[in-house]
C-alpha cells in the first residue's frame, strides 16, 4: 500500500530535550517536505527536499532541522524544542515528475506538545 | 496580507444543499491550484486540482479566475459525509505550495 508514515504520532515532551520525527514514504517520490498545523494558521511548510541531499527551508524554518540521505526517510530534528513548536505536524511526499501538477500524500500526522 | 485567503465558516448547510467556497489569492504569478479535503484530525487529502477551463468531478465543480484571482469549489447535492475543512492550495514557480486557512462545511439533516 502506497503511504507516507511518520513516527511518533503523539508526542509530550520538555523544553529543550531533543527530538526526532520520522517520516518515511514507500511512494519513490523525490519530493519531500514538512508542515505545522495550528488553529487559525492553517498549515505552514517548515522544510521541503527535492531529492536526496537537497533540503531547503520553507515558510517557518526556525528552531528546526531536517536530513534527506536516503530518497524515502525525511525526518524533522527539533534540537532544542520550546514551547512554541506545539502543533500537530505532517510530513508529505509527492513526484517531482511535475510538481506542480501532481498531488501530495500526507502521513497522517504528529501531534506535539512540548511543556 | 496573506497569499491566499479563504472564509472559514463555518458553513452550515442543509443536506441536498448546494454550497460554492470561494478563495482568493494575491500572486498573479500563481500557476498552480488545487483544493484539499481535511477531515478533523486527519491528514489533508486532494479533492480536485483546478485547471484553466474549469473541471467537475461528480457533484464537485473547481474554477478559476484569473483575471480575478481566485479560485471557487461548488459542491451540488451536499451529503452528510461532505462535512470537513476544504483547503485551497495555490503554487507559483518555487516549490513552496500556499494553503488557505480552510472553510468549514457543516452538512445537517
Amino acid at each position: 500500500e502506497a503511504q507516507v508514515t511518520q513516527n511518533p504520532r503523539y508526542l509530550i515532551t520538555v523544553t529543550g530535550k531533543k527530538l526526532t520525527v520520522t517520516c518515511s514514504q514507500n511512494m519513490n517520490h523525490e519530493y519531500m517536505s514538512w508542515y505545522r498545523q495550528d488553529p487559525g494558521l492553517g498549515l505552514r511548510q517548515i522544510y521541503y527536499s527535492m531529492n536526496v541531499e537537497v533540503t531547503d527551508k520553507g515558510d517557518v524554518p526556525e528552531g528546526y532541522k531536517v536530513s534527506r540521505k536516503e530518497k524515502r526517510n525525511f525526518p524533522l530534528i527539533l534540537e532544542s524544542p520550546s514551547p512554541n513548536q506545539t502543533s500537530l505536524y505532517f510530513c508529505a511526499s509527492s513526484s517531482r515528475d511535475s510538481i506542480s501538477y501532481n498531488e501530495q500524500f500526507f502521513g497522517p500526522g504528529t501531534r506535539l506538545t512540548v511543556l | 496580507r496573506k497569499e491566499v485567503e479563504q472564509d472559514p465558516g463555518p458553513f452550515n448547510v442543509p443536506e441536498g444543499a448546494t454550497v460554492a467556497f470561494n478563495c482568493t489569492y494575491s500572486n498573479s504569478a500563481s500557476q498552480s491550484f488545487f483544493w484539499y479535503r481535511q477531515d478533523c484530525r486527519k491528514e489533508p487529502k486532494l479533492l480536485m486540482s483546478v485547471y484553466s477551463s474549469g473541471n467537475e468531478d461528480g457533484r464537485f465543480t473547481a474554477q478559476l479566475n484569473r483575471a480575478s484571482q481566485y479560485i471557487s469549489l461548488l459542491i451540488r447535492d451536499s451529503k452528510l459525509s461532505d462535512s470537513a475543512t476544504y483547503l485551497c492550495v495555490v503554487m507559483g514557480g518555487s516549490y513552496i505550495p500556499t494553503f488557505g486557512r480552510g472553510t468549514s462545511l457543516i452538512v445537517h439533516p
